[in-house]
């Protein structure tokens, strides 16, 4: 089936530095991926959707300028938060559409701001 | 906008016992509809999913009807065991600005006691 690999699975960085989040589908290319945050004991919320070759499309209410996303290739989309912050601390998990599979999610990313 | 509403956990159980989660949802047109799992520390897993009214998704026991009249997507299982243990998911896809955009439950995490 689809696979989706996100990497890494979880960091913690120093308040004012920048991370950066890696989403690759591994057998299939995704003109479009999504990114979402996940707060604890809350659902997914929707960031943003990443078009390949085109400018990212940011859900209300969420920082461009902090949420850098980047979709180069029809494989890879990256997250990066911009200095992070402690409320910043979050699991962030992409997925990609696989015409076949529907969403494929990758394994997330808890990122701890310390 | 479209909304999915599910009923809020923890639900514990013991082993073998039956389980239902309801799943109830808004939407403007006609919706694919979804279950995810999410395993402790893990990213989302497709369950099962069903794309038009009256499909029945299935996967690993679980099963899941969409009910267009009663606009729900109810899972049940009829004997659950320890290992699923996890955080279950409804979500619904629709077409929004051009793309499908996925909407996510609050989750609902399921304790099997043995």
């Amino acid at each position: 089936g689809a696979v989706v690999s996100q990497h890494p699975s979880w960091v913690i960085c120093k308040s004012g530095t920048s991370v950066k989040i890696e989403c690759r589908s591994l057998d299939f290319q995704a003109t479009t991926m999504f990114w979402y945050r996940q707060f604890p004991k809350q659902s997914l919320m929707l960031m943003a959707t990443s078009n390949e070759g085109s400018k990212a499309t940011y859900e209300q209410g969420v920082e461009k300028d902090k949420f850098l996303i980047n979709h180069a290739s029809l494989t890879l989309s990256t997250l990066t938060v911009t200095s992070a912050h402690p409320e910043d601390s979050s699991f962030y998990i992409c997925s990609a559409r696989e015409n076949s599979y529907g969403y494929t999610f990758g394994s997330g990313t808890r990122l701890t701001v310390v | 906008g479209d909304s999915v509403t599910q009923m809020e956990g923890p639900v514990t159980l013991s082993e073998e016992a039956f389980l239902t989660i309801n799943c109830t949802y808004t939407a403007t047109g006609y919706p694919s509809l979804f279950w995810y799992v999410q395993y402790p520390g893990e990213g989302l897993q497709l369950l099962l999913k069903a794309t038009k009214a009256d499909d029945k998704g299935s996967n690993k026991g679980f099963e899941a009807t969409y009910r267009k009249e009663t606009t729900s997507f109810h899972l049940e299982k009829g004997s659950v065991q320890v290992s699923d243990s996890a955080v279950y998911f409804c979500a619904l896809s629709a077409a929004s600005g051009g793309y499908q955009k996925v909407t996510f439950g609050i989750g609902t995490k399921l304790q099997v006691i043995p």
